[in-house]
């Protein structure tokens, strides 16, 4: 069964900074997209962004564009996403998906973690 | 960015009932079109995709149609497990609908 967990949440000023992780196991990680999907409380899901099997090809929301960095460690079959600038309408459930292909061509999401929580207020 | 719109937000339904939720997008997104469910406090969990071809182990009493502009997702009768949110999504460029809550009547 696939397994990803995701880490890193917590409480942060407006304009701050965080690093979310999600760490996979119970898959080839490096055969798959990844993604990155937030839920604001009581709210819908709302798409992120992606990045290819190889990290070489990226996609943002534009509503984070140029705020946000997702990147990946192979080795470490890890998923990153950098936070900057935060917002409160940043603030919701952040889920790490996994996608069903190795590139940021049209699919859907296979697997979903459990999320984590960022809390965006002063 | 290609919209996607659900109607309706809630549904109000008892077991037995047949439900059906509509998605919409503001383009063509041929079959690219998944459906998932949610509970309260989970994540959500993929039940059709292509528009039609059910995930595995989801019960049959889930259908999905439509391709291009306008979708449905149909539940035949209605089971007290089925009680959810669900989203629909193109995966063109991953837009979701806003979501239909399913509750009892």
């Amino acid at each position: 069964e696939v397994h990803l967990v995701e880490s890193g949440g917590g409480l942060v000023q407006p304009g701050g900074s965080l690093r979310l992780s999600c760490a996979a196991s119970e898959f080839t990680f490096s055969r798959s997209a990844m993604h990155w999907v937030r839920q604001a409380p009581g709210k819908g899901l709302q798409f992120v962004s992606g990045i290819s099997l190889n990290g070489e090809a990226t996609y943002y929301a534009s509503s984070v564009k140029g705020r946000f960095t997702i990147s990946r460690d192979n080795s470490k079959n890890t998923l990153y996403l950098q936070m900057g600038g935060l917002r409160p309408e940043d603030m919701g459930v952040y889920y790490c998906v996994r996608g069903h292909s190795g590139h940021l061509l049209p699919h859907y999401f296979d697997d979903w973690g459990q999320g984590t929580l960022v809390t965006v207020s002063s | 960015d290609i919209q996607v719109t659900q109607s309706p937000s809630t549904l109000s339904a008892s077991v037995g009932d047949r439900v059906t939720i509509t998605c919409r997008a503001s383009q063509s997104v041929g079959s690219w079109l998944a459906w998932y469910q949610q509970k309260p406090g989970k994540a959500p969990k993929l039940l059709i995709y292509e528009a039609s071809t059910l995930q595995t182990v989801v019960s049959s009493r889930f259908s999905g149609s439509g391709s291009g502009t306008e979708f449905t997702l149909t539940i035949s009768s209605l089971q007290p497990d089925d009680f959810a949110t669900y989203y629909c999504q193109q995966y063109n460029s991953w837009t979701f609908g806003q979501g239909t809550r399913v509750e009892l009547k």
